[in-house]
């Protein structure tokens, strides 16, 4: 079975912190993403990356960055973390072929 | 901006009855097509995906595609009270993306 984990299930941050969100797969798998998910706006596309060092922007990447120094692993960043931010972050692995498989989530709340 | 549009419901069925879930997308080059089913809390799960006209079963799972009225259906036949759940339609948007739509809520009572 596939495998793509989450760090922390649950994360409460305070405005103006950095944060770091994981995500670490185990199919050596090219293509890693990060969606946000909220009440009303369904899933959005955050960033994506191809392969390592590869990075691309998707809808809403204002206030994010990523890294990708290993190709199994994927790291969201919030680099000074405002109330808007508080979300369900996903991250999955997969294509258009085969569609995504999604780590489990982290919930954050930023206060 | 590519979207995919589904009715937020909920979408109320009795124990034992179809359950039709609808969505219809934007952009006429998308190719690929997913149906993901996610419980309250939890994160997406991969129920179904289909990629050509016609009718896809997959044990009380049936996708439906239509490229030409741009439409995508799920059907889910004798509906348990564990179906209960949101259904999320995805449709591949370039560049191995995927573009969700907001969901259906599905409730299956006993």
């Amino acid at each position: 079975d596939v495998k793509v984990t989450q760090s922390s299930r649950y994360l409460v941050k305070r405005t103006g912190e950095k944060v770091f969100l994981e995500c670490v797969q185990d199919m050596d798998h090219e293509n890693m993403f990060w969606y946000r998910q909220d009440p009303g706006l369904g899933l959005r596309l955050i960033y994506f990356s191809y392969d390592v060092k590869m990075k691309e922007k998707g809808d809403i990447p204002e206030g994010y960055s990523v890294s990708r120094e290993k190709k199994e692993r994927f790291s969201l960043i919030l680099e000074s973390a405002s109330t808007n931010q508080t979300s369900m972050y996903l991250c999955a692995i997969g294509g258009q072929n085969y569609g995504y498989t999604f780590g489990s989530g982290t919930r954050l709340t930023v206060v | 901006q590519k979207e995919v549009e589904q009715n937020s419901g909920p979408l109320s069925v009795p124990e034992g009855a179809i359950a039709s879930l609808n969505c219809t997308y934007s952009d006429r080059v998308s190719q690929s097509f997913f149906w993901y089913r996610q419980y309250s809390g939890k994160s997406p799960e991969l129920i179904m995906s289909i990629y050509s006209n016609g009718d896809k079963e997959d044990g009380r799972f049936t996708a439906q595609l239509n490229k030409a009225s741009q439409y995508v259906s799920l059907l889910i036949r004798d509906s348990q009270p564990s179906d209960s759940a949101t259904y999320l339609c995805a449709v591949d948007s370039g560049y191995s993306t995927l573009t969700f739509g907001k969901g259906t809520m599905l409730l299956v009572s006993p």
